[in-house]
């Protein structure tokens, strides 16, 4: 069975500075998908990024990238220039058949002004 | 236009009651899902139908069962309410292609309160 681990249940950063949220993962499968989601105080869940496991180069959206270490199994998120709308729930998730998500607990990050 | 839409949004019930929530998506996708978010906000697979077939059934109890008439809805029936399904449910859709994974969408939740 596949497990996902977020470390950080909360963190904090100022705004427009940049902050790196983690993620473990542990699996036996070869090939996989990774996902970052995003939860609002709204409850809607947003894809963030995503990264195939095969590629080795770390996907990037604007100001959301990953830094995906295959080996080590981790797979955290930066924010840069973190805006006061990125304060939401952040969840980690990992999908080996594309018929289920498998979610870490979530991590809270709340940007300050 | 919404890409997946569930009705309603909030459930408010008595323990004991029967209650379904619906779920569409127009985004062509083959596969659907439903997730239960519980109060410390874990999410956690309950069901996922591709082609209209049931694929993923996640110890959940029979008290909960879903239905699925055609690809682009996913219904889930609740019976019997108990306290302890109070939670947020999601429904996502995406497409499916075997061994392989693709994005899911999710739709809105639906908080349900049983009291």
């Amino acid at each position: 069975a596949q497990t996902v681990t977020q470390s950080q249940p909360e963190m904090s950063v100022q705004e427009a500075e940049t902050v790196t949220l983690s993620c473990t993962y542990d699996t036996s499968e070869s090939n996989y998908y990774l996902f970052w989601y995003k939860q609002p105080p709204s409850r809607q869940m947003i894809l963030v990024i995503r990264q195939e496991a095969y590629k080795q180069q770390n996907a990037t959206e604007n100001r959301f990238s990953v830094n995906f270490q295959k080996a080590a199994k981790s797979f955290s998120l930066k924010i840069s220039d973190s805006q006061l709308g990125d304060t939401a729930m952040y969840f980690c998730a990992f999908d080996a058949s594309g018929s289920r998500l498998t979610f870490g607990e979530g991590t809270q990050l709340t940007v300050n002004p | 236009d919404t890409a997946v839409s569930q009705t309603p949004k909030y459930l408010v019930t008595q323990m004991g009651n029967d209650k379904s929530i619906k779920c569409e998506q127009n985004l062509g996708h083959d596969t659907m899902y439903w997730y239960k978010q519980d109060s410390k906000k874990f999410l956690k697979i309950m069901f996922s139908y591709n082609n209209k077939e049931l694929i993923i059934n996640e110890t959940v109890p029979n008290r909960f069962s879903p239905k699925s008439p055609d690809k682009a809805h996913l219904n889930l029936h609740i019976n019997s309410l108990e306290l302890g399904d109070s939670a947020v449910y999601f429904c996502a859709s995406s497409h499916r292609r075997a061994g392989d994974a693709d994005t899911q969408y999710f739709g809105p939740g639906t908080r349900l309160t049983v009291l």
